[in-house]
């Protein structure tokens, strides 16, 4: 059964500081790994979808990486902003599985504070 | 572009009361739908999900239920609410490959008193 772990659960930073977000998970066995923003009360925004085949994809000040083989998944920000405060959720989808059936961990909570 | 939509945003029912959340999508044809629920201190659970009109597979047996009566409308049901049904409701949207990503509707918070 696919577990998604994500660490830290929460993270503190000052403004202006580069940082990474963890995702892990068990089962290598993955059509795509999705990262996620959601901020308080309100529904998710997807932020970068990496493909089993790729390595890392890139949007704006966001890199997020895969490695397959070890199980994880890296979300990079870059000169982090208070707007950057919101909970950040890394999914699976596996093979074999139910269609579309993300695999959810249970999220990093970051603050950035100015 | 494509947009969902959820509706109501907020909602506090009894407990025993019915229940109909609906989700549409513009902007895309035979889209797949999916309903998942996250709940206080837990992650997000895929509720149902559909491929079509009509086609609705359960992942987790509960007292709710799902119809797609239309192409771009999906609605999740009960006929009668538990406390733990309490919850964020999210409807999602997907092309129909399994390697497209999901997109993510605004969300209904479900109070069940």
């Amino acid at each position: 059964k696919q577990e998604v772990t994500q660490i830290p659960a929460a993270l503190s930073v000052p403004e202006g500081e580069n940082l990474v977000l963890n995702c892990s998970f068990t089962d290598s066995a993955i059509y795509n790994l999705q990262w996620f923003r959601q901020d308080p009360g309100k529904g998710l925004t997807s932020l970068l979808l990496i493909q089993s085949s790729q390595r890392e994809q890139t949007s704006g000040r966001l890199n997020a990486s895969l490695d397959k083989s070890s199980g994880r998944s890296t979300l990079y920000i870059a000169a982090s902003q208070p707007g950057d405060s919101a909970t950040y959720l890394c999914a699976v989808k596996n093979y074999g599985g139910s269609q579309g059936n993300l695999i959810f961990g249970k999220g990093t909570k970051l603050s950035v504070k100015p | 572009s494509q947009t969902i939509h959820q509706w109501p945003a907020t909602l506090v029912q009894p407990v025993g009361s019915p229940l109909s959340l609906e989700c549409t999508v513009e902007g895309t044809s035979n889209p797949n739908l999916y309903w998942y629920r996250q709940a206080a201190g837990r992650g997000l659970q895929l509720l149902f999900y559909s491929v079509g009109i009509g086609q609705i597979s359960s992942e987790v047996p509960q007292n709710l239920s799902a119809s797609r009566p239309q192409d771009r409308q999906f609605i999740l049901s009960s006929k009668k609410l538990l406390l733990s049904d309490s919850g964020f409701y999210l409807c999602a949207w997907s092309m129909g490959e399994q390697s497209y990503e999901q997109y993510f509707g605004p969300g209904t918070r479900l109070t069940v008193t």
